[in-house]
């Protein structure tokens, strides 16, 4: 089992929609959750940065984390075809770059 | 747009070549951290430079080495290419090493191996 998963998608859907990514992982000191947008050739972005459980909302973006399930979701309202990219999950145990931890990420289609 | 940048953008070299990637990293940053990301995968840490100074290293061989210089741009060395090494390599430039909510990706260099 890897230590992060992630469907890969492809993911399409309407302009408008509420999108839901999940990511899911074994090892139960991760702490420290980010998400990630990736536009075709360029860098990861960081789009939300949350740490232990909860959510946090920013903008049209939410991020939920749920430990007990090793489970968290990044929700993307009112989606807009310049959402459309691959979106990475990254976690680690502690703040040091050098243990975070990538899931293999989610392209995400948003169609006009 | 962030303010990391790579050089070169795109790259092609054979098996058994040698190949140097650079990153300038955003103003401010003393960290730099590079990583590489295969086709479909999410991007896995090869090591980490704060102040000069190697501070933390991934899963990869000693033909994988770095540089950092006193204005905290940073080099990529790898030696001995195999062909496996063909992904995105990309660096990132945060405030410090503990400091990963201020990690800024460059847009990475394409390397092909052939």
């Amino acid at each position: 089992q890897k230590e992060v998963e992630q469907d890969p998608g492809p993911l399409s859907v309407p302009e408008g929609a509420i999108v839901s990514l999940n990511c899911t992982y074994s090892n139960s000191a991760f702490q420290y959750f980010m998400w990630y947008r990736q536009y075709s050739r360029k860098g990861p972005e960081l789009l939300m940065y949350t740490y232990s459980s909860g959510n946090k909302e920013d903008g049209r973006f939410t991020a939920q984390v749920d430990k007990s399930s090793k489970y968290i979701s990044l929700f993307i309202r009112d989606s807009q075809p310049s959402d459309s990219a691959t979106y990475l999950c990254a976690m680690s145990a502690n703040n040091y770059g050098q243990n975070f931890v990538f899931g293999p990420g989610t392209r995400l289609s948003v169609l006009p | 747009e962030t303010g990391v940048t790579q050089s070169p953008t795109h790259l092609i070299k054979t098996r058994g070549q040698q190949v140097t990637l650079r990153c300038s990293s955003q103003s401010g940053h003393n960290t730099v951290s590079w990583y590489q990301q295969a086709l479909g995968q999410g991007p896995q840490f090869i090591f980490q430079y704060y102040r000069e100074e190697e501070n933390g290293r991934g899963n990869f061989p000693p033909r994988f080495s770095g540089l950092q210089f006193p204005n905290y741009s940073s080099e990529l060395n790898v030696n001995a290419l195999e062909l496996d090494d063909s992904a995105l390599y990309l660096c990132a430039s945060s405030l410090g090493a503990q400091d990963q909510e201020t990690q800024y990706f460059g847009p990475g260099t394409r390397l092909l191996v052939l």
